[in-house]
């Protein structure tokens, strides 16, 4: 089983339509959780950290289940700049290291 | 402030080649991560330094590739030789100690021919 898992899409939404991604991770020692976006033949840049307690940034919402293992990344009103990769990213164990999903392709049109 | 950066940003070698890959890590993160995006696939983790110390290379593939960082600083990547397998986008990442953010290079396409 991987360590983090994403289903990699692709999301095809229209403007305007609200969006969820989920993330699962195998290691219950996972200390930090982050969804990272990347654009094509780019580098991943941090969207958000995700917090025990949920956290919301403008239209992106992001929500953490611990029992279950899985975190949510809520995209509301999608823009045609939504458009992209957006990556689940789990430190795991003490060491702190990223590790990465296979990450979720969204593709929003008009 | 200059964020992390890699050089070169493309490298197109034959097979056998040896091709080094470099990564400026912001100054002042002690953390620096190596990854490696092969095409359809995740991102995957190579090795993590913590200064100069190689804290995990459980990632690295096999001993064609050989990771340094002297001082602390910046890193290298050495691939030798590089066989067609190793094409791939080479990411480098920074961090602070105490496991935040990440921040990530633009990344090295190596295609190996």
């Amino acid at each position: 089983r991987k360590e983090v898992e994403q289903d990699p899409g692709p999301f095809n939404v229209p403007e305007g339509a609200t969006v969820a991604f989920n993330c699962t991770y195998s290691n219950s020692a996972s200390q930090s959780f982050f969804w990272y976006r990347q654009d094509c033949r780019k580098e991943p840049k941090l969207l958000m950290s995700v917090y025990s307690s949920g956290n919301e940034d403008g239209r992106f919402t992001a929500q953490l289940n611990r029992a279950s293992q899985y975190i949510s990344l809520l995209i509301r009103d999608s823009k045609l700049s939504d458009s992209a990769t957006y990556l689940c990213v789990v430190n795991v164990g003490g060491s702190y290291i990223p590790t990465f999903g296979r990450g979720t392709s969204l593709i929003v049109h008009p | 402030e200059a964020g992390v950066t890699q050089f070169p940003s493309h490298s197109v070698i034959e097979k056998g080649q040896t091709v080094t890959l470099r990564c400026d890590p912001i100054s002042g993160h002690d953390n620096l991560y190596w990854y490696r995006r092969v095409m359809g696939k995740e991102i995957k983790f190579l090795l993590h330094f913590v200064k100069e110390s190689k804290q995990d290379e459980s990632g690295m593939p096999n001993n064609r590739f050989l990771a340094e960082r002297t001082g602390g600083t910046y890193s290298t990547l050495k691939v030798q030789p590089a066989e067609l397998e190793d094409s791939g986008v080479y990411f480098c990442a920074s961090s602070v100690i105490g496991g935040t953010e990440a921040f990530f290079g633009q990344g090295t396409r190596l295609t190996v021919v």
